[in-house]
């Protein structure tokens, strides 16, 4: 089955900017999606479509593709950014969805 | 506001069904496809499907086909999700999601924007 990978952890300091990749052979092809989760909480999509930005999601988000590769990078990270954070795809078929395993961001 | 609500949690025992309810206000609910993820206790979210609830058409990730049954009451705006023959590995959060974008501009399989707030489903003998 198809599989969207992600490393398991990222951590950076805050105001720095972090970057968490998501790699995935249909990517070219389909778009990706990124939630954020907090604990105890339900997701939270932050960007859809590769690079847009949903209404009352800061600027510091954004999202960019290139190949099999998407990113999403938060800049100036903050404290309240410390999280789960998931990609989200289809296959090449666009028949079945997929997650990321996900990534876990600690702001030191 | 548009939120979507869902039923408590639920205990079970192995080899037992377990039908989980998902209430949407605040929107039309034939005109957003809605999913199905779950989230077993310390990993990942997981996609389990979707349904349209205008013609009740379905999708179903491969892992569940045949265990897994999604269905639509419009005339409540609630989205149903049926889980059968549990097993302690099905225990786990179980969400309901709107995809962002109504029918028909939208792929279904496109990002989710409103979310459940979960119910968690234990599978225990």
């Amino acid at each position: 089955s198809y599989e969207l990978t992600q490393p398991p952890s990222v951590s950076v300091s805050p105001g720095q900017t972090a970057r968490i990749t998501c790699s995935g052979d249909a990517l070219p092809k389909q778009y990706a999606y990124w939630y954020q989760q907090k604990p105890g909480q339900a997701p939270v999509l932050v960007i859809y479509k590769d690079s847009e930005r949903p209404s009352g999601i800061p600027e510091r988000f954004s999202g960019s593709s290139s190949g099999t590769t998407v990113t999403l990078t938060i800049s100036g990270v903050q404290a309240e950014d410390e999280a789960d954070y998931y990609c989200q795809s289809a296959d090449s078929s666009g028949t079945y969805g997929v997650f990321g395993g996900g990534t876990k961001l600690t702001v030191l | 506001q548009v939120q979507l609500v869902q039923s408590g949690a639920e205990v079970k025992k192995p080899g037992a069904s377990v039908k989980v309810s998902c209430k949407a206000s605040g929107y039309t609910f034939t005109g957003y496809y809605m999913h199905w993820v779950r989230q077993a206790p310390g990993q990942g979210l997981e996609w389990m499907g979707w349904i349209n609830p205008n013609s009740g058409g379905t999708n179903y990730a491969q892992k569940f086909q045949g265990r897994v049954t999604m269905t639509r009451d419009t005339s409540i705006s609630t989205a149903y999700m049926e889980l059968s023959r549990l097993r302690s590995d099905d225990t786990a959060v179980y969400y309901c999601a709107r995809v962002w974008g109504p029918l028909p501009r939208v792929d279904p399989l496109d990002g989710m924007d409103v979310w459940g707030q979960g119910t968690t489903v234990t599978v225990s003998s």
